[in-house]
């Protein structure tokens, strides 16, 4: 079985500062994970995914996320927020599953 | 290209009514999806196609019938639905189903309105 947990429901910045997403996932087998974004009455775009290679993995828009296996986490960062990426983010795990397994979802709110 | 397009934008339907959602790919991907998401949730699978064959049936209503005409195409036929049933309904595809390296790419959803 598969689970991931978004830490944060709601997360405001000030444009310009750092951003962080918290996501914690469990996962019986080497997992795979996903962040993706969701701006209002739009689709999922797709961010960023681990797939066993580096752990450090560099997404869109300049987010990034580092997979810790020891943490099992799977935090979204993004050194200066800007406005536009004011939207809901949900961090996503597919193990042996097969499908997705998503988060609650985090708003993400960047202020002015 | 990483496009999935999916009609109308919206829907407005009474609860008697009979309408289709409809999906296309073009990136020769060969698993293709349909979710729902309500307000401020996140997206809830209802089916899964893998290879033009129903796979994965997640105990969705006889009113909600899926089709999948050929390997770009994914429909999404609606029948006597219920107010409960608006949502925005999301489609998207991957390379294939199984593996787990096959991120799915998302269509810009429907939001599908019952009166």
């Amino acid at each position: 079985a598969q689970s991931v947990t978004q830490l944060d429901s709601h997360v405001s910045v000030s444009e310009g500062t750092p951003v962080l997403l918290r996501c914690n996932y469990s996962s019986s087998y080497s997992p795979s994970l996903f962040w993706y974004v969701q701006h209002p009455n739009k689709g999922l775009q797709l961010l960023l995914k681990y797939t066993s290679a580096a752990t450090l993995v560099k997404g869109i828009n300049g987010f990034e996320a580092e997979f810790k296996k020891s943490e099992t986490s799977f935090h979204l960062t993004k050194p200066s927020a800007h406005m536009s990426d004011a939207a809901e983010y949900f961090c996503v795990v597919r193990g042996s599953a097969r499908q997705l397994t998503f988060g609650s979802g985090t708003q993400l709110t960047v202020l002015p | 290209d990483t496009e999935v397009t999916q009609t109308p934008k919206h829907l407005v339907m009474g609860m008697t009514n009979k309408k289709s959602l409809k999906c296309e790919q073009h990136m020769g991907h060969r698993a293709m999806y349909w979710y729902k998401q309500k307000a401020k949730k996140p997206p809830e699978l209802m089916f899964v196609y893998s290879y033009e064959k129903l796979s994965i049936n997640e105990s969705v209503p006889s009113r909600f019938s899926p089709e999948c005409p050929n390997s770009s195409l994914l429909n999404l036929h609606l029948h006597a639905l219920q107010p409960e049933d608006s949502a925005l309904y999301l489609c998207a595809s991957s390379q294939a189903s199984s593996g787990n390296n096959y991120e799915q790419y998302f269509g810009p959803g429907t939001r599908l309105t019952v009166t």
